[in-house]
């Protein structure tokens, strides 16, 4: 029972073009999400992260967008670079609890020269 | 250190030999995480800490995992007659704040503990 999904295994993108990966949750309780970037051998880092009081988070290149009534999140990557390529994991977790991350099973973004 | 460090890096073990696995997380932070992350999967949650308290361990596999924080800093990860299912990558992460309602809270990761039970 995977309560966060990320449905595209992989994405590959062109340089300077805009990159979407796309996170799907069940969980309602969910309110906090947050994108991490993982190269190989490497230990997942924060990337941007949005409460679910938003509906859009805005960071230099990176925007993530929650739509709470679809249980859909989004990040958009614009311009790409090549630099972008990594394992992208979409996160989520709920007030009241640990805060323990329940994570998706990531996206593959390639971005091509 | 500025980071989250674990260590080892890798670990090669023989089904049936007890491993520890260690986290030293950023100086300061109150909560620290352990994830386990198979090939292909995301990080799943095993334990959490709030200083040296152990507050949730509803992830843990089974009973041959522990961990413990008995100053409130460094952490052990150890299973014990480790099996072949229990190769992974193992994450340790910390965070500064205590868990509370809406606050913007964000894990940090170290680079993980790659175990092989052979």
């Amino acid at each position: 029972d995977q309560q966060v999904k990320q449905n595209s295994p992989s994405l590959s993108v062109q340089e300077g073009r805009i990159s979407i990966l796309n996170c799907d949750y069940t969980n309602s309780m969910f309110d906090y999400f947050l994108w991490y970037k993982k190269y190989p051998a490497e230990g997942p880092t924060f990337l941007i992260s949005i409460s679910s009081i938003k509906d859009k988070n805005e960071d230099g290149r990176f925007t993530v967008f929650l739509n709470k009534s679809a249980k859909h999140l989004s990040l958009h990557i614009v311009p790409s670079q090549p630099g972008d390529s990594a394992v992208y994991f979409c996160a989520a977790s709920t007030s009241g609890s640990a805060r323990q991350l329940t994570f998706g099973s990531g996206t593959q973004l390639t971005v091509l020269p | 250190g500025a980071g989250v460090s674990q260590s080892p890096r890798y670990k090669v073990a023989k089904r049936g030999q007890d491993v520890a696995l260690r986290c030293d997380p950023i100086s300061g932070h109150v909560s620290l995480f352990w994830y386990q992350q198979a090939l292909g999967q995301g990080p799943e949650f095993l334990t959490y800490f709030q200083n040296e308290a152990q507050l949730d361990k509803s992830g843990l596999p089974s009973d041959r995992f522990f961990a413990e924080r008995p100053e409130g800093s460094v952490s052990t990860l150890k299973i014990q007659r480790t099996q072949q299912e229990d190769s992974a990558v193992y994450l340790c992460a910390s965070s500064l704040v205590f868990p509370s309602g809406l606050a913007l809270e964000t894990q940090y990761f170290g680079p993980g503990t790659r175990l092989l039970v052979l």
